[in-house]
């Protein structure tokens, strides 16, 4: 019973190719999440999406998109690659429609990126 | 904006010892939420303890407590009676009230429990 799913957990590639990381939640939340999280382990949300709006950190490269074909889904399309790239991509969801402050945000397993 | 200042990038702790792990945190938002995350060598995130900006009351979960000084704009991870398996990394996040409900995360904290 997976919470919160991505595929694949490993992505190896070469720089300049393009690529997607894929999230699934079966929690039925209302907002997703994209972060990454370097090789010093610091993380830096990228997006922030529900069925209305799209918030995207000023600081994440417009290579860098998300697409969500359903509620359940967030997925992240990365073009033209670069060594800087390399990173462990977490997707994350939550529950924020419910008017509480807790909304704790459930992770999943990430993605491990290698740019070669 | 949010930042959060993890000061202890490695600590140690003797096996059934409490520990303290400590985050401050800067905002000029006046109702936010302060979260404590474990990552474990397998990588995962998982969520430990939350508290509310306006709890008036310390959180609780547990072996976790959160030591919760509003006025110091600090919210310590305290971990008693420490397991082998509290070895990780822990991170202090942040949410404000910004657009998106984004989390705003700490550098983390190593923990070693020493048997």
């Amino acid at each position: 019973d997976t919470a919160v799913s991505q595929t694949p957990k490993y992505l190896v590639t070469q720089m300049g190719n393009d690529k997607s990381i894929k999230c699934e939640q079966n929690l039925g939340h209302d907002t997703m999440y994209w972060y990454k999280q370097d090789s010093k382990k610091f993380l830096k949300i990228m997006f922030s999406y529900n069925n209305k709006e799209l918030i995207i950190n000023e600081t994440v490269p417009n290579r860098f998109s998300p697409k969500s074909p359903d509620k359940a889904h967030l997925n992240l399309h990365i073009n033209s690659l670069e060594l800087g790239d390399s990173a462990v991509y977490f997707c994350a969801s939550s529950q924020e429609a419910s008017g509480t402050p807790r909304n704790e945000q459930f992770f999943g397993p990430g993605t491990r990126l290698t740019v070669l | 904006a949010q930042k959060i200042t993890q000061t202890q990038p490695g600590m140690f702790v003797q096996e059934k010892e409490a520990v303290t792990l400590d985050c401050t945190y800067d905002t000029s938002d006046q109702s936010y939420g302060l979260f404590w995350y474990k990552q474990p060598s397998s990588g995962e995130m998982i969520f430990l303890i939350y508290q509310g900006s306006y709890d008036e009351q310390n959180a609780t979960e547990g072996r976790y407590s959160l030591n919760f000084q509003k006025a110091r704009k600090s919210a310590n991870l305290v971990i008693s009676a420490s397991q082998l398996g509290d070895s990780a990394m822990y991170f202090c996040a942040m949410r404000g009230s910004n657009a998106g409900n984004m989390l705003t995360f700490g550098g983390g904290t190593r923990l070693m429990v020493k048997p």
